[in-house]
């Protein structure tokens, strides 16, 4: 199993970004996928997860109406769009494997800051 | 919301010890509790799944317990490798939560 976060960077207060996870080793169209967040020297933040077929998506109440979690499951992938980007949202964003969490990737880096 | 409250919040313990981390939920997730070991500047890793399945790999010292509300994560004898963050998360219902962590240094 390997699970591949693409797509952070350094980004404006009120900006949008999109990451990616590329995932391998396993039947990527069978799992929920999941994205968690951890912001610098703090906790574990779950953000959202994606039903196998993208017909159930849930969020954390304070990304919802702002991120957008999708999936193509031709492309063995998973994506964040991530629009009205805030402080707060500066984390590592990680990307996982079913809703309990079982795989994670190595997380990549969104900063947002003027 | 369910808000999920993990004690102690840090801790100091020896290599051999037993250690239990505890973790309370504000209502009822039935089983759906997992734990997580987080080393500094690495991914989190599952060790406990359905609060007391045992991830593939992870070593038998681990184990989980509790239901409905309660639960602990058991280290039955702390090594050298286990100093590190551990969190719980219940899965019960959305928004999914994780506990604040337990950090446990070397006494």
């Amino acid at each position: 199993v390997q699970l591949v976060e693409s797509g952070g960077g350094l980004v404006q207060p009120g900006g949008s970004l999109r990451l990616s996870c590329a995932a391998s080793g396993f039947t990527f169209s069978s799992y929920w996928m999941s994205w968690v967040r951890q912001a610098p020297g703090k906790g574990l933040e779950w953000v959202a997860n994606i039903k196998q077929d993208g017909s159930a998506k849930y969020y954390v109440d304070s990304v919802k109406g702002r991120f957008t979690i999708s999936r193509d499951n031709t492309k063995n992938s998973m994506y964040l769009q991530m629009d009205s980007l805030g402080a707060e949202d500066t984390a590592v964003y990680y990307c996982a494997r079913e809703g309990a969490l079982s795989f994670w990737g190595q997380g990549t880096l969104v900063t947002v800051s003027s | 919301d369910i808000q999920m409250t993990q004690s102690p919040s840090a801790m100091s313990a020896s290599v051999g010890d037993r250690v239990t981390i505890t973790c309370r939920a504000s209502q009822g997730i039935s089983n759906y509790l997992a734990w997580f070991q987080q080393k500094p500047g690495k991914v989190p890793k599952r060790l406990i799944y359905a609060a007391s399945s045992l991830q593939s790999g992870v070593p038998s010292r681990f184990s989980g317990s509790g239901s409905g509300t309660e639960f602990t994560l058991t280290i039955g004898s702390l090594q050298p490798e286990d100093f590190a963050t551990y969190y719980c998360l219940q899965s019960n219902s959305y928004p999914f939560t994780f506990g604040g962590g337990t950090k446990v240094e070397i006494k």
